[in-house]
């Protein structure tokens, strides 16, 4: 069974700049949050789709926006980059709950100049 | 307001002894609480959870302890090995939402 599959791995960016992240979530799971990763905040919670709805949100700027599409893929997109958006981004997948074993894919890693 | 803590960012101890990792949380209201493991380069994995009406579960090595009164979790390792060696999340939850800490780095020595 593939496990959660995050495009790119890597980004390098320049502030004002906007990127788009893709999450692939495991087959059969329909819920996908997204998780920004610092080294002083650990993992801070964004959002999280269920069946292409947003059903939960984290407290991160208007920049930060996602979607769900009907294959369960979701893309999470940050607009107008700041130096403080570099981190790695987690996207994780589960059946249908966003607080229970969730399934995690490597990150995406974005620096922005 | 950091609801979820780990005071202590690093671990060191010896291979076979017992590694004791901590959280500390503020809401009352988590009903659901966590550990994930995170090697370099990797995404999180999920080694073990509890819930709130429970104060034991044990999974092999691991077994994860919660006091409600003190509003502490731990996370024990029987015998530590080298490959535990990680960053270890405890994560709390409440309406279906993950509070997580900002993690310990775990180093087991052989």
């Amino acid at each position: 069974k593939a496990g959660v599959t995050q495009t790119p791995r890597y980004l390098i960016k320049t502030r004002g700049q906007q990127v788009t992240l893709s999450c692939s979530p495991i087959s059969g799971h329909r819920s996908v949050s997204w998780y920004q990763q610092t080294p002083g905040q650990g993992l801070q919670f964004l959002f999280e789709y269920f069946s292409e709805t947003q059903r939960n949100k984290g407290n991160f700027p208007g920049r930060f926006s996602g979607r769900q599409f009907s294959n369960s893929r979701s893309e999470m997109n940050v607009s107008t980059l700041e130096l403080g958006d570099s981190a790695l981004y987690l996207c994780a997948s589960s059946l249908d709950r966003a607080a229970g074993e969730l399934f995690f894919g490597e990150g995406s890693r974005l620096t922005v100049l | 307001d950091q609801q979820v803590k780990q005071n202590s960012p690093s671990l060191s101890v010896q291979e076979g002894r017992i590694s004791i990792l901590n959280c500390d949380y503020t809401n009352s209201m988590f009903d659901y609480f966590l550990w994930y493991k995170k090697y370099p380069a990797e995404g999180p994995t999920f080694l073990i959870s509890i819930s709130s009406i429970k104060d034991k579960n044990e999974d092999g090595r691991f077994t994860v302890f919660l006091n409600k009164s003190a509003k502490h979790l731990s996370l024990h390792i029987v015998p530590s090995q080298p490959g535990d060696s990680a960053v270890y999340f405890c994560a709390a939850s409440v309406d279906d939402k993950l509070t997580f800490g900002k993690g310990t780095l775990l180093t087991v020595n052989p």
